[in-house]
């Protein structure tokens, strides 16, 4: 069991506005570490979405957008499409673990 | 653009180690973190551990008895070596990078991954 809680699933129609969130603890989120956000379409490897909270890579569409507040991170999609179906995972470092650590990911559904 | 491709036998057995290597191309090794991370089949991401260009290490403390993570810097290459394996090894490993900014550190270049099953 992960120490980031994510929504196991989410779906949305094509360009609805989709949110997941990313809940942690005292010792990780809410003690500052950054959140991070990864995309992970079937099949294939993980792929850097979001990092640093809310920062966007080169190459990464300005749908997707991340957030953090207090014990908590949230990445939304606006715009959702079909090709957004995929699981996403956050990501945080927890200092009572040592370790760097991943949500259990969240699979996203365009209906 | 920083490519990373993972190699190593895809199939282990119980009590034995595993054993990968990751080959980096198009970007040198020196100057980055570079890391495994694994995700048992229909499961989700476990850090491993990370080394340095210079060797130093950090492993992920649920693993770090079992856990070597070495780098040749000379060939652009780092390796895994996971000993005395079960069945919940069983996972498809990834290479990355590992990067920061100003903060904290993520996963900025993946490999493809590669399956490593422990059966007898």
């Amino acid at each position: 069991q992960s120490v980031l809680t994510q929504p196991p699933a989410v779906s949305g129609a094509p360009g609805q506005r989709v949110t997941i969130s990313c809940t942690g603890s005292s010792s990780n989120i809410g003690t500052g570490y950054e959140v991070h956000w990864y995309q992970q379409l079937p099949g294939r490897a993980p792929q850097l979405l979001i990092y640093g909270n809310s920062n966007r890579p080169s190459g990464v569409p300005d749908r997707f957008s991340g957030s953090k507040s207090g014990t908590s991170a949230s990445l939304a999609i606006t715009g959702l499409q079909a090709e957004d179906e995929a699981d996403y995972y956050c990501q945080s470092y927890d200092n009572s673990l040592g370790a760097y650590v991943f949500g259990a990911g969240t699979k996203v559904t365009v209906l | 653009q920083v490519q990373l491709q993972e190699s190593g036998p895809g199939l282990v057995k119980p009590s034995e180690t595993l054993s990968l290597t990751c080959t980096v191309s198009g970007g040198s090794v020196n100057g980055y973190f570079w890391s495994w991370i694994r995700q048992p089949p229909g499961k989700g991401l476990e850090w491993i551990g990370f080394v340095y260009s210079s060797g130093s290490t950090n492993y992920n403390p649920s693993l770090q008895s079992r856990v070597t993570i070495s780098i040749d810097t000379s060939k652009n290459q780092f390796s895994l070596s996971l000993t005395s394996v079960t069945a919940a090894d069983t996972a498809v490993y990834y290479c990355a990078r590992a990067r920061r900014d100003y903060g904290d550190y993520f996963f900025d270049y993946w490999g493809q991954g590669t399956l490593v099953a422990v059966s007898a």
